[in-house]
């Protein structure tokens, strides 16, 4: 069965430096997003992209972040410079097109900002 | 904008039937959602609901009223591998996104 994966699973980093979170989406979904948890609290939405370009964003996501598709397979959330309050688990999904109902979450990668 | 309440946490027993409830409040409606997490995974997908009524699928179930902002989702023959949170979430129109509730903590126990 298609699945998303995401790499790393687990990225300590320090306070001001800049993360690349990397999913790869299956491989005939069109729709992508980003979703983050922070421990103990909701899954909240971050962004959604399609087509080479942002489709809708939260507050969250703010000048600090950024997202790309460098290449035919690979999603990527890059955050510029990471603060404390970063730290949660970072969702990759996707979903087969704007009305597929079903998106289909990777595994996660757990951020810790020291 | 969204608000999404459920209860935090629930405990049932093995073999038996419990409800989950959602009720939500959106500036527009375009889907409920019902994820389940097991605690430091992914949320997976249980069922989708666009129109009134009740879903079912094998051991779950899902209703909704969009008229009472009102879901629920139904588990029935409990097993302890249903131990998990339980997740809805709200689609709006004109968007794709979903916006989550803080998510019920089942714990089913012998």
């Amino acid at each position: 069965e298609p699945e998303v994966t995401q790499t790393p699973s687990h990225q300590v980093t320090q306070m001001g430096q800049e993360v690349i979170l990397r999913c790869v989406p299956i491989s005939n979904h069109l729709y992508f997003y980003w979703y983050r948890q922070i421990l103990g609290q909701k899954v909240e939405f971050l962004v959604s992209f399609y087509n080479n370009e942002i489709s809708e964003k939260s507050e969250i996501f703010d000048d600090q972040f950024s997202v790309e598709r460098p290449d035919g397979s690979n999603f990527t959330l890059k955050i510029r410079s990471t603060k404390l309050e970063d730290s949660a688990m970072y969702f990759c999904a996707s979903s087969e097109n704007r009305e597929g109902f079903e998106q289909y979450f990777g595994p996660g990668t757990r951020l810790t900002v020291t | 904008g969204q608000n999404i309440d459920q209860p935090t946490e629930m405990t049932a027993t093995e073999g038996a039937i419990v409800q989950i409830n959602c009720t939500y409040q959106t500036s527009g409606f375009n889907g409920l959602f019902w994820y389940q997490q097991h605690a430091g995974e992914a949320p997976t997908f249980l069922s989708y609901n666009v129109l009134d009524g009740l879903e079912e699928k094998g051991r779950f179930s899902s209703f909704l009223s969009r008229s009472k902002g009102y879901s629920y989702l139904l588990l029935k023959e409990l097993q302890m591998k249903d131990s998990a949170s339980y997740l809805c979430a709200v689609r709006e129109s004109g968007a794709n996104n979903l916006f989550f509730g803080t998510g019920t903590r089942l714990t089913v126990i012998p």
